[in-house]
């Protein structure tokens, strides 16, 4: 069965991180890039970064880049996004999804995770 | 940077035709795919590039782009359809993805 199988809920305090898994089950990246966004409550969804995960080039959006870090397993098939200091503007669903290669096609997010909430409260 | 425009709402009664329009400078020049998203779900892909449907998706989905619009159509709607939905295209740059607000479509 195709799917990305994600970790379950967190609830963190401001300042502190997390680390949220992917795993690609009958999935393969070959041609893709692992991709993560998060959606806030009522709000669009929003790109974080992404990792090539033929040679591990990342890139992360401006909003958050000097506090998250995506990272791929390729012995277990699973992919990482660490985000680091956190705020309550972070509280969010966090998706992976398999999408392009940035910059090398405009190919969509065809297969996604079922999310990770992760709540910042004091 | 790059806007893409929904309404915010569209109503349909069942079995009618629901059209979401995403509006944006010259869309038609660039590759628009369009996301159902059900509550509590991940978003699935309904449509890509424009006008494709992939594998699984019902015929009554479709999708066109021209001008400064583009437009998904839910031919004979039913009531599963009630969905969020978000058009989205890679910025100019090509470096990161573009989301319109999205539509939550009500079937009456």
């Amino acid at each position: 069965q195709v799917q990305l199988v994600q970790s379950g809920a967190a609830v963190k305090k401001p300042g502190a991180s997390v680390r949220v898994s992917c795993r690609a089950s009958g999935l393969g990246f070959n041609g893709h890039a692992m991709h993560w966004l998060r959606q806030a409550p009522g709000q669009r969804l929003e790109w974080v970064g992404w990792i090539n995960t033929a040679n591990g080039d990342t890139r992360y959006s401006q909003n958050i880049q000097d506090r998250v870090t995506i990272t791929w397993d390729a012995s277990a098939s699973t992919g990482y996004m660490d985000v680091s200091s956190l705020r309550f503007e972070d509280t969010a669903v966090y998706y992976c999804a398999r999408g392009p290669i940035v910059g090398a096609t405009t190919h969509p997010f065809d297969f996604w995770g079922q999310g990770s909430p992760v709540t910042v409260s004091s | 940077s790059y806007v893409l425009t929904l309404p915010p709402s569209v109503s349909v009664a069942p079995g009618k035709t629901a059209t979401i329009t995403c509006g944006g400078n010259n869309i038609g020049s660039k590759s628009v795919h369009w996301y159902q998203q059900k509550p509590g779900q991940a978003p699935l892909m309904v449509i890509f590039y424009d006008t494709d449907r992939p594998s699984g998706i019902p015929e009554r989905f479709s999708g066109s782009n021209s001008g400064n619009t583009a437009t998904l159509t839910i031919s004979r709607v039913e009531a599963g359809d009630e969905a969020d939905y978000y058009c989205q295209v890679w910025d100019s740059t090509g470096d990161h993805p573009v989301f319109g607000g999205g539509t939550k479509l009500t079937v009456l």
